[in-house]
């Protein structure tokens, strides 16, 4: 069964970068049936899908178009985890940021803890 | 982007009566491949969303069987046919049909009377 474990700080000053890892137990980061996601929540924005990446014989991502100039996914397989990196945050990115595993098409079937991530001088 | 709307914001239940929750798409959700990519989860209060249903009908693995799923084109419905307490949450219908234009509902709050 996965599991997967969120770590990462909790607040994150206006134009730096946030980064979270998700650390991955019950499957591997290099399967190849599997994709992992970003997603985060809001109040004003709601659930809002960020991006995945996923290996085929080579890595692959995906990025949602309202955050692809500042985006980041990657994978590190030698942890078994993965990461989201933000870059030049507003205090808009304010949200509880989860990761999640898909199977399928998007069939978001495994989620993460959630982080939430404050972006404040 | 395709907007989803759910209707009713908020819908208080007595247990062991039926619950339903529609989600209506701005645009078809049926894929170039035929297939339509709608799916319903489910969040606890303070927990992570959690799948219920794919593809407009299919249960997730652990989902029990009170829980279904019907709709097709742009007009979706969530059901559970006898409401017990740890249903209380919000539920959410997303679509990944038009991905990377990935969008959810506002969510349907589950209460109990």
């Amino acid at each position: 069964q996965v599991q997967l474990q969120q770590s990462g700080p909790g607040l994150v000053k206006p134009s730096q970068t946030l980064s979270l890892t998700c650390a991955i137990s019950g499957d591997s980061v290099s399967s190849n049936t599997a994709a992992w996601h970003w997603i985060r929540q809001s109040p004003s924005r709601g659930l809002e899908w960020l991006g995945r990446t996923y290996y085929r014989s080579k890595w692959y991502y995906d990025y949602a178009l309202s955050v692809k100039s500042r985006i980041a996914i990657n994978a590190d397989t030698s942890k078994n985890q993965f990461s989201l990196q933000l870059n030049s945050v507003t205090p808009e990115d304010t949200a509880v940021y989860y990761c999640a595993i898909d199977r399928g098409w998007l069939e978001l079937d495994c989620w993460g803890q959630g982080t939430l991530v404050t972006v404040s001088s | 982007d395709i907007v989803m709307t759910q209707t009713p914001l908020s819908s208080p239940v007595t247990l062991g009566q039926p619950a339903s929750f529609s989600c209506r798409s701005s645009k078809s959700l049926v894929h170039s491949d035929g297939n339509t990519y709608l799916n319903w989860l489910q969040q606890r209060p303070g927990q992570p969303p959690r799948l219920l249903i794919y593809q407009i009908s299919n249960r997730f693995s652990g989902v029990p069987d009170r829980f279904s799923g019907s709709g097709a084109g742009t007009d979706f419905t969530l059901k559970i046919n006898r409401v017990e307490a740890e249903d209380v949450g919000v539920y959410y219908c997303m679509q990944s049909t038009q991905f990377p234009l990935v969008t959810f509902g506002q969510g349907t709050k589950l209460e109990i009377k």
